[in-house]
Parts: structure tokens; sequence; C-alpha cells
């Protein structure tokens, strides 16, 4: 049962334009969520985090937006740079819970 | 680099075998947690330890098992293995115990041959 789903595998994007990941969630006691990047050969890396209590959170050119009612969050990222191809995974928990983590969204920035 | 050691990096093997892969956390961490991601698939959770006790368990098989050392180190065991446990293996560290940022290591890759 995937509790936080990417339904896009991949996105293109030109350089400049902003970037925006999608992910949804059914557990409706997550209150924490987390971008993670990864880029072949890695682990992935901390990007970006948002508690349930705010709907927005920015850091720098990359913002993750919360929707509860809709069990939505975004990551946008503007503008979008080659270095930010990778793919992205959002992840979820509830307090003291472990993470759920989505499928992956392979972003690819073109020149 | 996230402070996060694996190894082996790559691992083959045939069904039926057993294997251990190991973890070295952050230092000053004291969480470490084990995901399986399979081709295609998200990252699953297997098991997170807390300074040395069992905290959480997730998708862990019966074959599997972990354990975290008193110098914090993890090792994760499969045994019985099967075709369908190849994957990349991920161990993440945390300061504390529930939710926070965790940091990967590189992966372990295993392939059962």
């Amino acid at each position: 049962d995937q509790q936080v789903k990417q339904n896009s595998p991949s996105l293109s994007v030109q350089e400049g334009r902003i970037s925006i990941l999608n992910c949804d969630y059914t557990n409706s006691m997550f209150d924490y969520f987390l971008w993670y990047k990864k880029y072949p050969a890695e682990g992935p890396t901390f990007l970006i985090s948002i508690s349930s209590i705010k709907d927005k959170n920015e850091d720098g050119r990359f913002t993750v937006f919360l929707n509860k009612s809709a069990k939505h969050l975004s990551l946008h990222i503007v503008p979008s740079q080659p270095g930010d191809s990778a793919v992205y995974f959002c992840a979820a928990s509830a307090v003291g819970n472990q993470f759920y983590f989505g499928t992956g969204t392979s972003l690819t920035v073109i020149p | 680099d996230s402070g996060v050691t694996q190894t082996p990096k790559h691992l083959i093997t045939a069904t039926g075998q057993r294997v251990t892969l190991r973890c070295s956390p952050r230092s000053g961490d004291l969480s470490v947690y084990w995901y399986q991601q399979s081709l295609d698939q998200g990252l699953q959770f297997l098991i997170q330890y807390y300074n040395g006790e069992e905290r959480a368990k997730g998708n862990i098989l019966e074959r599997f098992s972990a354990q975290q050392f008193p110098d914090l180190h993890s090792e994760l065991n499969l045994s019985s293995l099967e075709l369908g446990d190849s994957a990349l293996y991920f161990c993440a560290s945390s300061v504390g115990g529930t939710v926070g940022e965790q940091f990967f290591g590189p992966g372990t890759r295993l392939t059962v041959l």
C-alpha cells in the first residue's frame, strides 16, 4: 500500500523555467514532509522539509507547498538549473513513526 | 559526502546465501535506518535503531535482521536470499530518534543470481 505517491516518473524543463514536482499522500496522520534529491550512484540528500502547521516553506530557489485538505505537496524550483537534474523523492511521516517515501520523479533540466 | 559510510558498495551472490551489509553513521548520530530500493520502487523502510535499541520496524522480511552495536555502527543481515532481494540497500542516520532530516549513505547494490 503506497501511502506516498509521485505519479510523474519524469519531468523535463528548460533551464531558467520553473520545475514543479508533485506528491500525494493518503494518510491524514502525516504531519512532517521532506523532499530529497538523488544523483546516480549516490544516496538521497535532504533538500527541504515542511511541517503540517505550515503551508509553505522556502529555501533559496526551492519552495515546498503543502495542501492538507487535498493531501498534496509540491516542490517548486525557480529558476531551474542543469545541476538540478536528479531524482526527487518526497517523504512523509507521522510524529515518531517511520518515513514513507514516494517512488521518485526524475527531473531533467535542459540547457 | 553525507558522513554515512556503507560497505560493500557492490555485492553479488547466489540464491540461498547469506550476506551482511555494514553501515557507519555520521559522528554523533544515534539513529540508524535501513531502506530497500528495488527497481522502479521508492525507498521502502526496513528498520530503525536508536542508540542500540530497535525503535521502529517497517516492511522487513523475517529472513532479514539487523543490529546496532555499542559503537553505533549497524549491520543488516540478509539470509536465504532470493532473486527478488536484488536491490539497493541504503542506510541513513540522524541525531534523534524521531522526526528529522536523515543523512543517507551511498548504498550497497546487492545482486542475487
